[in-house]
């Protein structure tokens, strides 16, 4: 029952233009999401939140956007750096019924080309 | 200015043997939370613990595992009897308050290898 899902494992970028990560939930109790960033051999390090009562958070050159109704959230980085290759996580908490627990999807390994 | 702390960075283990894992998070963070990463695959949620309390041990395996949070000194996930499936990541983080709307900060993480 994977509640958090990033579809797409991979994504490869040219440096300047932008990288758009997407992710798709599926329990609608969440209502806090967030993003991090992970490098091999590394925790992950968070980037950028948003809650639901919100539909944008922009925070420099990352903003995340939230669709409720499509049950989508998406990370806009631009312009994209080389040293932004990592992998991206999306997570989601869930006040009420999840508590503080965090449920991750399983990553895209973004590639910001020089 | 430490973040959150784990040790061993690496841990090699024998079927059958046990396996100690130890995290002490941010200064003044009295929340904490394991997360478990299998090769391949996103982090999956072990255990929430306060000091002296766990809060929420709804992800941990039934059998073998255990974590404490004692009112002194790290917190600890322990795997008694390990076998190579439990081969992965460990993560440790730490949030400021009850998390919901607090992020969590992780450790780099404690890769244990099972022989």
């Amino acid at each position: 029952d994977q509640q958090v899902k990033q579809n797409s494992p991979s994504l490869s970028v040219q440096e300047g233009r932008i990288s758009i990560l997407n992710c798709d939930y599926t329990n609608s109790m969440f209502d806090y999401f967030l993003w991090y960033k992970k490098y091999p051999a590394e925790g992950p390090t968070f980037l950028i939140s948003i809650s639901s009562i919100k539909d944008k958070n922009e925070d420099g050159r990352f903003t995340v956007f939230l669709n409720k109704s499509a049950k989508h959230l998406s990370l806009h980085i631009v312009p994209s750096q080389p040293g932004d290759s990592a992998v991206y996580f999306c997570a989601a908490s869930g006040r009420r019924t999840s508590g503080s627990r965090l449920t991750f999807g399983e990553g895209t390994q973004l590639t910001v080309n020089p | 200015n430490a973040g959150v702390m784990q040790n061993p960075r690496h841990l090699v283990r024998r079927r059958g043997q046990e396996a100690r894992l130890r995290c002490s998070p941010m200064k003044g963070h009295s929340h904490v939370y394991w997360y478990r990463q299998l090769p391949e695959e996103g982090l999956k949620f072990m255990v929430y613990l306060q000091k002296e309390n766990i809060i929420d041990e709804s992800g941990m395996p039934k059998e073998r595992f255990s974590a404490e949070f004692p009112k002194e000194g790290p917190s600890i996930l322990r795997i008694q009897q390990v076998v190579r499936g439990d081969s992965a990541a460990y993560f440790c983080a730490s949030s400021l308050a009850e998390s919901s709307y607090n992020e969590q900060f992780f450790g780099p993480g404690t890769r244990l290898t099972v022989l």
